[in-house]
């Protein structure tokens, strides 16, 4: 059973420039959730996405975006990127039900120069 | 608001010496209290969690107690081992299963 997976592992932007990012849950879980991990920091959260709406949102602009599809995958899109927005983009799933038991995948690592 | 404080690392241990690692939280209402592991070059694992007051959260050897009058989650164990090296998180959820707040992260590393 394959667990969180994250795609790209790693991706170098430049200021200004757009990035989409991709997860897809561990099987039969149907709730997906984004955090943005600075170094040496603990996850932030972004967004949580279940039946394809975004039902809760952290702190984050709007310059932030997410989409999930019916097969429960998700993007988190990230427009007119800043040096700041370079971190670890950790993707967690989970069962709506036994939302307790997030998985968390290994994370997209994003510089931005 | 929501808040997770953690004991700043990182933690140098021998092994089988006894860990603590201190957490204390901020919530409103009645939040449910986690900890999570990193292990090198892997994702976030949940470790254990506790729902509600004086539950106990226990797993691999590890254990954490909630306690409400002290807004504390302190994870503990007994002997520690190599394997145990990692970065371990300390969480909060309020229940509904939206949004989890994280604390900093305490570097562990267990020397033979």
């Amino acid at each position: 059973d394959a667990g969180v997976t994250q795609s790209p592992t790693h991706l170098i932007k430049t200021r200004g420039q757009q990035v989409t990012l991709r997860c897809s849950p561990k099987s039969g879980h149907d709730t997906v959730s984004w955090y943005q991990q600075a170094l040496g920091q603990g996850p932030q959260f972004i967004f949580q996405y279940y039946e394809e709406e975004e039902r809760q949102r952290g702190n984050f602009p709007d310059r932030f975006s997410g989409h999930q599809f019916p097969n429960y995958s998700s993007e988190l899109n990230v427009n007119a990127l800043l040096l700041g927005d370079s971190a670890l983009y950790l993707c967690a799933s989970s069962f709506r039900d036994r939302w307790y038991e997030q998985y968390f995948g290994p994370g997209t690592r994003l510089t931005v120069t | 608001g929501n808040s997770v404080t953690q004991m700043e690392g990182p933690v140098t241990l021998s092994e089988e010496a006894f860990l603590t690692i201190n957490c204390t939280y901020t919530a409103t209402g009645y939040p449910s209290l986690f900890w999570y592991v990193q292990y090198p070059g892997e994702g976030l694992q949940l470790l254990l969690k506790a729902t509600k007051a004086d539950d106990k959260g226990s797993n691999k050897g590890f254990e954490a107690t909630y306690r409400k009058e002290t807004t504390s989650f302190h994870l503990e164990k007994g002997s520690v081992q190599v394997s145990d090296s990692a970065v371990y998180f300390c969480a909060l959820s309020r229940n509904t299963g939206n949004q989890f707040y994280f604390g900093t992260g305490t570097s562990l590393t267990v020397i033979p």
